[in-house]
């Protein structure tokens, strides 16, 4: 089945600086990579997502980049803020009706 | 729409016991899907369904039991509660048809479980 490694598990950056988080993915049948925000005792939300047919996309402060032949996606937010403070979460999907697969999780830290 | 819903939002059994977690969706999707969340870990699939009357085991089945009688039902079965079932479950419900992986899972509230 599908594993995906995130990196890192913690993230601290300044507020205004910016934030990577960095995804790979075993399997080649996987077409569809989001990426959820959690923040403490709340459900994942969805911030940005990609498909295998496009390798970059962006909405305003937050940006998704994909390299299918390297099997790696990252996710990556400028110009940070104090309420990015949570826990990230990318995923992948190899498509029909399969469940996600997620990483492990990234705790982002914006210091004030 | 109140979109994906659960039922309870908290729980605490003991071991042995049995129980039911309620999820159901008003949005017409045909896909339904149940994680649990252990502490500091991403979501893991322990069941899914495609439809009305078919359901599949995701990653974590065991210990596990599942139904879909309706479109707008899908409830997760623990029928011997184990403390490595404490977690928080997710049940998340998407549009779309087989060939449309890429359709926005959309996530209820969740229910925390803890067995002790």
């Amino acid at each position: 089945g599908e594993n995906v490694e995130q990196h890192p598990s913690t993230l601290s950056v300044q507020e205004g600086d910016s934030a990577v988080i960095k995804c790979t993915y075993s399997d080649s049948a996987s077409n569809y990579f989001p990426w959820y925000k959690q923040e403490l005792g709340k459900r994942p939300q969805l911030i940005i997502d990609i498909r295998s047919n496009v390798g970059e996309k962006k909405d305003q402060r937050i940006a998704v980049t994909l390299n299918k032949t390297a099997k790696h996606f990252s996710l990556h937010i400028t110009e940070t803020q104090p309420e990015d403070s949570a826990v990230y979460f990318c995923a992948a999907i190899r498509g029909g009706a399969d469940g996600l697969t997620f990483g492990k999780g990234t705790h982002l830290i914006i210091q004030p | 729409n109140a979109g994906v819903t659960q039922t309870p939002k908290f729980r605490i059994l003991k071991i042995g016991q049995s129980m039911t977690l309620q999820c159901a969706q008003d949005m017409n999707h045909n896909y339904m899907y149940w994680y649990r969340q252990d502490p500091g870990m991403g979501l893991k699939l322990i069941y899914y369904s495609v439809g009305a009357g078919i359901t599949d085991k995701g990653e974590v089945p065991n210990g596990y039991n599942v139904s879909r009688s309706t479109t707008e039902d899908f409830p997760l079965r623990l029928e011997l509660a184990a403390p490595s079932q404490t977690s928080v479950y997710f049940c998340a419900s998407r549009g779309g048809g087989l060939t449309i992986s890429y359709n926005e899972q959309f996530f209820g509230p969740g229910t925390r479980l803890t067995v002790l």
